[in-house]
C-alpha cells in the first residue's frame, strides 16, 4: 500500500543553516506530494505541494522537488530561521484516496 | 485561514466514559476528516465525511464513530474511552476528495484516565 517515510528527527540547526528533510514515498500512479508544518500547540498548515513528477513546489524560502526516479520530496530552505522551529510532515494522496502522512520531523533553529 | 473549529480543545475524562468531539467548519467544504497524532506515528486516518450522512472508515476505525447531519459540522464519538485513544485529535476539510489541500483545525487533546 501507500506509504511515506521521513527521516527521524529531532532536527537541531544554527539560525542562517541549509535545511534538508528526506522525504520518500510508495506509491502506484502519480500521487501528489505535500508538505505540512505544524507549529507548537497549532494544527497543520500546508506548506508547500507538487502535483505531477519534476514539479517544484515552493513557499516561505522552502522548496522540494517531486522525483518520480528517486520516488522522493525532500524538503530544502537555504538559510533556517529561529521562527522556522516546528515539525515538518511529508504526505502523499491519490485522486479519491486518503492522504498518507509520515511520522513528522521536528526541527529546533538555535539564534 | 479556514473557518475550523474544534471542541472541546481539552479534555479528561476516565476510562469507559462516552466522549464525543465536535468540528465545525464556515467554508462549506464537501469533505471532512479526522485523523489522531501519536508520537512515531504522524497522523492516522480515523474516519472521514464526503457530505451529509455520508461517511467512511480510515485506518484506525475502531472504538470510533462518526455522523454528519450538517454540512459545517463532524462528530467524533469515542463509544467507550480506553487508555489507548489518548491522543491530539485533528478535524480537517477539503473542497475535493485527496490531491487538494486538507485544512487542519487546531486540535483536541484527550486524554483517558
Amino acid at each position: 500500500g501507500d506509504s511515506v517515510t521521513q527521516m527521524e528527527g529531532p532536527v537541531t540547526l544554527s539560525e542562517e543553516a541549509f535545511l534538508t528533510i528526506n522525504c520518500t514515498y510508495t506509491a502506484t500512479g502519480y500521487p501528489s506530494l505535500f508538505w505540512y508544518v505544524q507549529y507548537p500547540g497549532e494544527g497543520l498548515q500546508l506548506l508547500l505541494k507538487a502535483t505531477k513528477a519534476d514539479d517544484k513546489g515552493s513557499n516561505k524560502g522552502f522548496e522540494a522537488t517531486y522525483r518520480k526516479e528517486t520516488t522522493s520530496f525532500h524538503l530544502e530552505k537555504g538559510s533556517v530561521q529561529v521562527s522556522d522551529s516546528a515539525v515538518y510532515f511529508c504526505a502523499l494522496s491519490h485522486p479519491g484516496n486518503q492522504f498518507y502522512f509520515g511520522t513528522g520531523t521536528s526541527l529546533t533553529v538555535i539564534p | 485561514d479556514a473557518g475550523i473549529t474544534q471542541s472541546p480543545r481539552h479534555k479528561v475524562t476516565e476510562t469507559g466514559t462516552p466522549v464525543t468531539l465536535r468540528c465545525h467548519q464556515t467554508e462549506n467544504h464537501r469533505y471532512m476528516y479526522w485523523y489522531r497524532q501519536d508520537p512515531g506515528h504522524g497522523l492516522r486516518l480515523i474516519h472521514y465525511s464526503y457530505g451529509v450522512k455520508d461517511t467512511d472508515k480510515g485506518e484506525v476505525s475502531d472504538g470510533y464513530s462518526v455522523s454528519r447531519s450538517k454540512t459545517e459540522d463532524f462528530l467524533l464519538t469515542l463509544e467507550s474511552a480506553t487508555s489507548s485513544q489518548t491522543s491530539v485529535y485533528f478535524c480537517a476539510i477539503s473542497e475535493s476528495p485527496a490531491q487538494e489541500t486538507q485544512y487542519f483545525g487546531p486540535g483536541t487533546r484527550l486524554l483517558v484516565l
